[in-house]
C-alpha cells in the first residue's frame, strides 16, 4: 500500500514549456485533489475529482488542466510555463481525511 | 477577509510548555476542521479532526471548536522539540470535500 505516489520529485521548466504531474493513489478513494503552496503560504486548490471522468476547479484553475480517467490516477498538466507555477505542488486524495503525496518542487525559469 | 486565518507565528516556547494555536474562519457553514503538521521541505500530515463543539484530546494534542466565535484552537502538551513544524488549520463545509487552508503557524520548541 503506497499511498498516494508524485512523481517527478523536482523538475526545473523554462518558460512556455510543458509538463505533466502524475499522481497515483492505491487507496480507492473516490476524491483527489491538486494543491499548490507557495513559500510561507497554505495550501491553495488548484484541481479536484469526485470521481473517474469528473474533475472541477478549485480556487487557482488558471494555467492548469487535469483529468481522471481512473480511480488511480489524476495528473496535472501544465501548458505554456510561466515564472508564477514556480511552486510545490501536493497531490492528495480522501476520504477519510487527505492523505497527501510527497510533493513536486517546481522551477520556471 | 481571508477565510482561514491562523495567528502569524512564528510561535518559539521551551521544552515542556504548552503551544497554544489560533485559528479563526470566515463562513459560517464551515462544518469540519482539522490541524495538520508539516515538516519543512514535508507533505501535510493530519493530527487531529473536530466536528462538535468543544475539546477533542488525542495524546498531547488538544483541539478546541467554538463554532459561535468561528474559532478553532490547538493546544500542544509538553512540547518536544520533534513537535517543531509549521501547523496549517483547514475547515470544511458540510457539503463539500474542499478544504480551504490557512498559511499556518511555525512552531519551535527550544531544548
Amino acid at each position: 500500500n503506497a499511498g498516494v505516489t508524485q512523481t517527478p520529485k523536482f523538475r526545473i521548466l523554462k518558460i512556455g514549456q510543458s509538463m505533466t504531474l502524475q499522481c497515483t493513489q492505491d487507496m480507492n478513494h473516490n476524491y483527489m485533489y491538486w494543491y499548490r503552496q507557495d513559500p510561507g503560504m497554505g495550501l491553495k486548490l488548484i484541481y479536484y475529482s469526485v470521481g473517474a471522468g469528473i474533475t472541477d476547479k478549485g480556487e487557482v484553475p488558471n494555467g492548469y488542466n487535469v483529468s481522471r480517467s481512473t480511480t488511480e490516477d489524476f495528473p496535472l498538466r501544465l501548458e505554456l510555463a510561466a515564472p508564477s507555477q514556480t511552486s510545490v505542488y501536493f497531490c492528495a486524495s480522501s476520504p477519510p481525511d487527505k492523505t497527501f503525496g510527497s510533493g513536486t518542487r517546481l522551477t520556471v525559469v | 477577509q481571508k477565510e482561514v486565518e491562523q495567528n502569524s507565528g512564528p510561535l518559539s516556547v521551551p521544552e515542556g510548555a504548552i503551544a497554544s494555536l489560533n485559528c479563526t474562519y470566515s463562513d459560517r457553514g464551515s462544518q469540519s476542521f482539522f490541524w495538520y503538521r508539516q515538516y519543512s521541505g514535508k507533505s501535510p500530515e493530519l493530527i487531529m479532526f473536530i466536528y462538535s463543539n468543544g475539546d477533542k484530546e488525542d495524546g498531547r494534542f488538544t483541539a478546541q471548536l467554538n463554532k459561535a466565535s468561528q474559532y478553532v484552537s490547538l493546544l500542544i502538551r509538553d512540547s518536544q522539540p520533534s513537535d517543531s513544524a509549521t501547523y496549517l488549520c483547514a475547515v470544511r463545509r458540510s457539503n463539500d470535500y474542499k478544504l480551504s487552508f490557512g498559511a499556518g503557524t511555525t512552531v519551535t520548541v527550544r531544548a
